[in-house]
């Protein structure tokens, strides 16, 4: 059980910001939320994650509301080669396994 | 930059034949993951393993399944009797610690 609420498939404009929110209502104080992608049928890919501040790093943001019940993954200028499935998780820091729940289809249009 | 390799990344075998899927994590890494992914639907968690042994595992992984490291850097997965309904793209990752977790490119399965 992922936990965690994606819209089933999104668009955005190459070039464009992608904005790809994720609903974890009931995350407790010590989940972290992070965020995966994956590519066609390749090896899901690690993006970004964060506990309470907004982070970045070389591929996203993400902004963790101040509730901590909602976060958004940012890709800045999306590309074609950003189409992939984006999946939002929240894990425990010391965690042992992690489920992956449907995903958000993002699809890259020219 | 170091990452997680899986051999063979497409195997075919008969029904009822054992199948040894592989996979060398990262160097320095502690625990080590098996998932599946039915063509079509989610990645799904099949078993964890730190320590030389099984962390947690889930339903999927029954007694056809075992998962070895054998000597300090491969990390295996067997199924002992193959189905049809094993048919996956299995997915191999490891960690180091309180960190995120990498995975490999995955072994494309196919019972016959």
């Amino acid at each position: 059980d992922a936990k965690t609420t994606q819209p089933p498939s999104m668009d955005c404009a190459e070039g464009r910001a992608a904005n790809l929110p994720c609903n974890h209502s009931t995350i407790s104080g010590n989940e972290y939320v992070y965020w995966y992608r994956q590519i066609h049928s390749q090896g899901p890919q690690y993006i970004i994650h964060g506990l309470k501040n907004n982070e970045t790093n070389e591929m996203a943001s993400l902004i963790i509301t101040e509730d901590r019940k909602s976060s958004t993954l940012i890709l800045p200028h999306a590309t074609l080669r950003d189409t992939a499935v984006y999946y939002c998780i929240r894990l425990l820091y010391n965690f042992n396994k992690f489920y992956f729940g449907s995903g958000t289809k993002l699809n890259v249009k020219p | 930059e170091p990452e997680v390799t899986q051999t063979p990344s497409h195997q075919v075998t008969q029904m009822g034949q054992e199948v040894i899927l592989r996979c060398v994590p990262i160097s320095n890494h502690l625990y080590f993951y098996w998932y599946r992914q039915i063509l079509g639907q989610k990645v799904e968690f099949l078993v964890s393993f730190y320590n030389n042994e099984i962390s947690e595992k889930s339903e999927i992984f029954d007694d056809q399944f075992s998962v070895e490291r054998p000597d300090g850097s491969n990390f295996t997965l067997k199924i002992r009797s193959t189905k049809l309904e094993d048919s996956a793209m299995y997915f191999c990752a490891s960690k180091q610690g309180k960190t995120e977790a990498f995975f490999g490119q995955g072994t494309r399965l196919t019972v016959v």
